[in-house]
């Protein structure tokens, strides 16, 4: 099974920060997903991915297959980024995602 | 607007009571999921479902039971039988199994008195 670590567990920043969010995982896996999870418990998908980089707006995920890690940043960080971030990798579907226990970002005005 | 539908979004239970968890898409989604998420810990997969009529058992499946007898709907009942069921459900589908975007809805909170 496979084992996903997430750091920090909690990161507390200034407005207009750089944000970086880190994904580690044991086994090799065919898809890592970053998800938001908002204070009242929604969770919307951000990113997917198998390879390289991806960038949406002022978020960018990384992933290194060899070294099974992921990154996500945020650029010009704002309030509205506060929530947990929450990185899940998947093997194959049998299997489904594992999940990391998720980032507590609060961006302070 | 496209999207998956939970209900109800808190949901009070007597020990020993079943109760039933609604999930609903209107996304044509074939891969349907239910996960658990307990405080301090990540999501834990319940059941998913891949087509109609036919679901799988995640890793945390006792206790719980699900349907999926239209694509569009995967309703999961929390039995007695579950010996802590006080937590947050969260319903996800995706278009083409964890490979594909995931679609969350807004999840349901358990509370057994």
């Amino acid at each position: 099974k496979n084992e996903v670590e997430q750091s920090p567990q909690n990161l507390t920043a200034q407005e207009g920060e750089f944000i970086t969010i880190n994904c580690s995982y044991s086994v090799g896996i065919s898809a890592l997903h970053w998800l938001q999870q908002h204070p009242g418990g929604g969770i919307v998908s951000l990113f997917m991915l198998s390879s390289g980089k991806k960038k949406h707006g002022r978020l960018i995920a990384t992933i290194n297959i060899q070294e099974k890690h992921s990154s996500l940043h945020i650029t010009a960080s704002h309030p509205r980024d506060s929530a947990v971030y929450i990185c899940a990798v998947g093997v194959q579907e049998a299997d489904g995602l594992t999940f990391g226990k998720g980032t507590h970002l609060i961006i302070q005005p | 607007d496209g999207g998956i539908t939970q209900s109800p979004k808190y949901l009070f239970r007597k020990e020993g009571q079943n109760v039933t968890l609604s999930c609903e898409q209107n996304l044509n989604h074939d891969a349907m999921y239910w996960y658990r998420q307990d405080p301090g810990q990540g999501l834990r997969l319940i059941y998913y479902s891949q087509i109609v009529n036919d679901f799988q058992k995640g890793d945390i499946a006792e206790g719980y039971s699900v349907s999926r007898e239209k694509k569009e709907s995967f309703p999961l009942t929390v039995t007695s039988a579950q010996k802590n069921p006080t937590a947050f459900y969260l319903c996800a589908s995706s278009i083409g199994g964890y490979t594909g975007e995931l679609f969350f809805g807004e999840g349901s909170r358990l509370t057994v008195l």
